[in-house]
């Protein structure tokens, strides 16, 4: 069936360091992935999206690119801030599924934490 | 012009009581989802509502859970004879629509934490 693995942490990091995030999937087809955000006290938040091979999603400084090859959405910054404190989660979901059904499937989350 | 809400944003729950969690999806959303959160874990699916009907319920743990959106806008979520195992957030998202490879996103309410003692 169809998962996703990502980094585990906490991942801590100073403000302005560069910051990667892994992430691999294993599915049948061609599944969208997605980055969400959840920060503290907040409810889930999409990061960014992509749903074909070598598409970059992009958003707020973050990044990832579909690389079907190596099966995996790596999300990156280049310049943290003590703003981007918070829990990034990968996700797929499965674009042809019966009844439009586009349930995520999701990584256990990876806690980022910048320190000024 | 809210986002999706639901009640209540906490429960806690005697062991063998039943329990309804409701969630309000954004107005005119088609596609709604249910989860559940463990600490420290991601989310895990339990069941899709397209409108009223239930299309997917794989996800659901057992028969003493049960969900319902009768008239396609509201749904809740009950858990029947709660058990300790039970304890999570429970989240709620709604989607616009879907048709095809386009991929909608998914807003997500606060999630319920419901406690079972």
């Amino acid at each position: 069936g169809n998962s996703v693995t990502q980094m585990e942490g906490p991942v801590t990091l100073s403000e302005e360091a560069f910051l990667t995030i892994n992430c691999t999937y294993t599915a049948t087809g061609y599944p969208s992935l997605f980055w969400y955000v959840q920060y503290p006290g907040e409810g889930l938040q999409l990061l960014l999206k992509a749903t074909k091979a070598d598409d970059k999603g992009s958003n707020k400084g973050f990044e990832a690119t579909y690389r079907k090859e190596t099966t995996s959405f790596h999300l990156e910054k280049g310049s943290v801030q003590v703003s981007d404190s918070a829990v990034y989660f990968c996700a797929l979901s499965d674009p042809y599924n019966a009844g439009n059904n586009r349930k995520l499937i999701w990584g256990l989350g990876t806690s980022l934490a910048v320190n000024p | 012009g809210a986002g999706v809400s639901q009640s209540p944003r906490y429960k806690v729950a005697k062991r063998g009581q039943d329990v309804a969690l409701r969630c309000d999806p954004i107005s005119g959303h088609v596609s709604l989802f249910w989860y559940q959160q463990a600490l420290g874990q991601g989310p895990e699916f339990l069941t899709y509502f397209q409108n009223e009907a239930q299309l997917d319920k794989s996800g659901l743990p057992s028969d003493r859970f049960f969900a319902e959106r009768p008239e396609g806008s509201v749904s809740t979520l009950k858990i029947q004879r709660t058990q300790q195992e039970d304890s999570a957030v429970y989240l709620c998202a709604s989607s616009l629509v879907t048709s095809g490879i386009l991929t909608d996103t998914q807003y997500f309410g606060p999630g319920t934490r419901l406690t079972v003692l």
